[in-house]
């Protein structure tokens, strides 16, 4: 499987401050998405990130609040902007890769609290 | 639209006695059913999966899974627990007659195995 490296791992973040979170993958992978776990809660699809276009978003979340890139096949970055303490979570990469095919694997989580 | 019900917040069961972790879908087509594992301070790792073939899928760390489409479950066993085996676990779908690739997890259910 796909090794899957996030960093942050933690950080503590100042309200109203933007808090960039790369997701690095160690081969190409189709698919690429970004989820949200809050405390004691399961998990929520933020977006898919798409290679070189816009992500594509679930309701509840927007742009605005949750810019991704995406610039090639083994690297992504979800933005979490003008934190709220509710934006305190684990945020998690999840890639599918080619080999594996309709598994989904997962980064160890940025875990992220909003002071 | 796709759902997944883990009705159990918390499983309790002694060492060495079998567990089952229930879980029910739904989709509008037919099925692709996941476990992931959850450790304290740690992201997901995949447990198993059912595709398509037998009903019966045998996964990480003993564990096994039983695909029943009548009843669209997806309980997830053990023969015999181990205290190492407490965590939380998250029942995942999607549905493979559509596009949409990301999972849809379930509440997740805390295991307890008790010395």
């Amino acid at each position: 499987s796909a090794v899957i490296s996030q960093k942050p791992s933690r950080d503590i973040c100042q309200r109203g401050t933007s808090l960039t979170i790369q997701c690095q993958v160690d081969s190409q992978v189709t698919m690429m998405f970004w989820y949200r776990q809050q405390p004691g809660q399961s998990l929520t699809l933020i977006a898919t990130a798409n290679q070189g276009s816009e992500a594509t978003y679930e309701s509840g979340f927007v742009i605005d609040k949750f810019p991704i890139s995406r610039p090639n096949l083994t690297f992504s970055t979800l933005t979490v902007s003008n934190m709220s303490p509710e934006d305190s979570s684990i945020y998690l990469c999840s890639v599918s890769d080619r080999l594996s095919g309709n598994t989904i694997y997962f980064g160890e989580g940025s875990w992220l609290t909003v002071v | 639209a796709q759902s997944v019900a883990q009705p159990e917040d918390q499983v309790n069961v002694a060492e060495g006695n079998p567990l089952t972790v229930k879980c029910t879908y739904s989709v509008s087509g037919n099925p692709y059913l996941f476990w992931y594992v959850q450790y304290p301070n740690r992201g997901l790792q995949f447990l198993l999966k059912y595709i398509t073939g037998d009903n019966l899928v045998k996964g990480s760390y003993g564990f096994e899974a039983e695909f029943n489409k009548s009843q669209t479950s997806f309980h997830l066993k053990k023969p015999s627990a181990l205290v190492s085996d407490s965590a939380l676990y998250f029942c995942a779908v999607r549905d493979r007659d559509t596009g949409r690739r990301a999972l849809t997890f379930g509440s997740g259910t805390r295991l307890q195995v008790q010395p």
